[in-house]
């Protein structure tokens, strides 16, 4: 089983400024790493797939980077909006998911 | 559109055989590369995938849940049930279905708001 670490389990930002949240893989998942953002009482939301390509309809301030075991999703500058859980995940080996960061607003 | 929507019962006893339905619609799972997954997230706990059915009615299970778990699908109603036996207070969790197609890499694009279930006595 692949465990996929996040960190931090939370951010505390003000809208306009930069987010980058972690997420670290047991072992390489090679490129197989998506991002999706949660709000409560939501449906998940795709953000990222393949470490680096955006869903459709996400916004350009997000975007991923990373391959094998490092993985990080930057939100270039907070929406108001932007304000939830992130969950990374990984289907290299069947599928996984981390704890999840809880972006906070300061 | 796309959507999912899961339904089943808020409380189940344990040792009860918890039963679960994903409707959607905007697709259709006899359409091959289509597949439906189960996920849970018990209370501030990581979500947990447990099973997938795909098109051509080949099904999947988590590892660890796979003697607990039957997955099946009803194309004509574009319904996938889910049932969960000997259910334990451990189990209570959000219970979301999800929908990947391997065309779009086999990521959980599309996902329902989840149902809650709570196992106790």
């Amino acid at each position: 089983e692949i465990v996929l670490t996040q960190s931090p389990a939370t951010l505390s930002l003000s809208p306009g400024e930069r987010a980058t949240l972690s997420c670290r893989a047991s072992q390489s998942v090679s490129s197989y790493l998506a991002w999706y953002q949660h709000k409560p009482g939501q449906a998940p939301r795709l953000l990222i797939y393949d470490a680096s390509n955006r869903a459709t309809g996400i916004p350009a301030r997000f975007s991923g980077s990373g391959s094998g075991t490092d993985f990080t999703l930057t939100i270039s500058s907070l929406e108001p909006e932007d304000f939830a859980i992130y969950y990374c995940q990984q289907r290299s080996n069947w599928y996984s998911f981390g704890q999840g960061t809880k972006l906070e607003i300061k | 559109q796309v959507t999912l929507k899961e339904s089943g019962p808020a409380l189940v006893k344990p040792t009860q055989t918890l039963t679960l339905t994903c409707t959607f619609s905007g697709f259709s799972l006899s359409t091959r590369g289509t597949r439906v997954s189960w996920i849970r997230q018990p209370p501030g706990k990581a979500l947990e995938w447990l099973a997938r059915i795909d098109w051509d009615d080949k099904k999947f299970y988590s590892t660890s849940l796979k003697t607990r778990l039957t997955i099946s699908k009803d194309t004509s109603k574009n319904q996938v049930v889910l049932t969960m036996t000997n259910m334990d207070p451990v189990d209570t969790a959000t219970f979301y279905c999800a929908r990947a197609h391997t065309s779009q890499g086999d990521w959980f694009e599309f996902w329902g708001q989840g149902t809650l279930v709570t196992v106790s006595s």
